[in-house]
């Protein structure tokens, strides 16, 4: 069983450039969610998809926007890159049935650095 | 989802157990415990969750209180390697997102 991949480990951006991370859900699981976690805080929640849907957003704005696809996989888009964006980017999947979410099981994160 | 409350930081003799207490004085019927825990620069891992019922599995074990307004994590002979941020969050089935608060840091000592 594979566990829940992250690409690219490190990313480097400049202020107000655009980044995608992508994401590669645990085989069986069809919900992906996305954390991100800034230096010595714990992780927050961005927005979850389901079913190729955004299903349930944090406090982030409009420009943090997210794909799901057939697969299950993700992306993270984030666009006009701010300095405070500087953070682990987690991705965590699961699995959903109705209105019962499972267990998130979490990635390894993506480390972007916005200069 | 409920707050949660716990110490900031632990620490524990390697081989010892330790045990992490969490308040979450304001948890709902329909509210599962989680616990997490984050090894530095890592994605946060599972340990175990609960309802109102004890739980053990091959990691840890879960006492959650009668009133279920507490619980304790315990990690039954700890080791170097469990040292970690250990987060403990309320969510109920129905709830699509895990809330973080600052977590307990575990130092094992040697």
């Amino acid at each position: 069983e594979t566990g829940v991949t992250q690409s690219p480990t490190h990313l480097i951006k400049t202020r107000g450039q655009q980044v995608t991370l992508r994401c590669s859900s645990q085989s069986g699981h069809n919900t992906v969610s996305w954390y991100q976690q800034a230096l010595g805080q714990g992780p927050q929640f961005i927005f979850q998809y389901y079913r190729e849907e955004e299903n349930g957003r944090g406090n982030f704005p409009p420009r943090f926007s997210g794909l799901q696809f057939p697969n299950y996989s993700s992306e993270l888009n984030v666009n006009a890159l701010e300095l405070d964006d500087s953070a682990l980017y987690l991705c965590a999947s699961s699995f959903t049935s109705g209105s019962s979410y499972n267990e998130q099981f979490f990635g390894p994160g993506t480390r972007l650095t916005v200069l | 989802d409920a707050k949660t409350t716990q110490p900031p930081s632990m620490d524990c003799a390697e081989g010892r157990a330790a045990n992490l207490p969490c308040n979450h004085s304001t948890i709902s019927g329909n509210e599962y415990v989680y616990w997490y825990r984050q090894i530095h620069s890592q994605g946060p891992q599972y340990i175990i969750h609960g309802l109102k019922n004890n739980e053990t599995n091959e990691m840890a074990s879960l006492i959650i209180t009668e009133d279920r307004k507490s619980s304790t994590l315990i990690l039954p002979h700890a080791t170097l390697r469990d040292t970690a941020v250990y987060y403990c969050i309320v969510r109920a089935t129905s709830g699509s997102r895990l809330t973080f608060g600052e977590g307990t840091q575990l130092t094992v000592n040697p």
